[in-house]
């Protein structure tokens, strides 16, 4: 089944402990991304990738890292979590671009990680 | 700023009764907008892209339209399982990746 999988999908954590979500699809997609989801706020671009080591800021990039040493995955790294930091977090897939030329496939969702940072 | 707005925030519908919901978007060089069904507890799932004003996308009773300041989502005839909140992005000029999600409109339709 093709899909994005995010793990863990519920986390506590305390404030500054190093922590890693990760992203991984199965579906060859070149472009991944991160976003958080806030009551009121939406959903907003945390960072993206256009394939293997290409990455850039989205647009609420602070306190956060990625990588993308693999095409299947895109982990997202709280090097001190703070509480601030408590979201919903999902990953994101598509094939090419969002839209450009690319036949408009949007992107594919993973089910979510809640973070809670106390 | 780029700005994507939509309404209602909530809508309440009857079974059967159609309704429609607005994006509204002060992007300039719209790249594609999109849109988004999310269920509770779920990521979004994708909808639709629409690219230049006047084109129309349908799927089963949702319709998708565009013009050059905003996207109506037409729900014809909606049921129960219609509830969702849902989601409009667009893209803009910067990069494939560059997109903003408006904050959504939940949609309850009632037996």
């Amino acid at each position: 089944e093709a899909q994005v999988t995010q793990n863990p999908r519920y986390l506590i954590t305390v404030t500054g402990k190093k922590l890693t979500v990760t992203c991984s699809q199965n579906m060859n997609h070149e472009y991944m991304s991160w976003y958080r989801q806030d009551p009121g706020l939406g959903l907003r671009q945390i960072y993206y990738s256009m394939n293997v080591e290409v990455t850039d800021k989205g647009d609420v990039p602070e306190g956060y890292k990625v990588s993308r040493k693999e095409k299947r995955n895109f982990p997202l790294i709280l090097e001190s979590p703070s509480p601030n930091q408590t979201s919903l977090y999902f990953c994101a897939s598509s094939f090419g671009g969002m839209g450009l030329g690319t036949g408009g496939n949007g992107y594919t969702f993973g089910s979510g990680t809640r973070l809670t940072v106390v | 700023e780029d700005q994507v707005t939509q309404s209602p925030e909530a809508l309440r519908l009857q079974e059967g009764e159609s309704s429609s919901l607005n994006c509204s978007y002060t992007v300039s060089g719209l790249r594609g907008l999109f849109w988004y069904r999310q269920d509770p507890g779920k990521g979004p799932e994708f909808l639709f892209t629409l690219y230049s004003a006047g084109e129309e996308k349908e799927k089963e009773r949702l319709k998708a339209t565009l013009t050059k300041k905003e996207s109506f989502l037409h729900i014809t005839a909606p049921k129960p399982e219609d509830s969702a909140t849902y989601l409009c992005a667009v893209q803009r000029p910067g990069g494939y990746q560059k997109v903003t999600f408006g904050t959504g409109t939940k949609l309850q339709v009632i037996p």
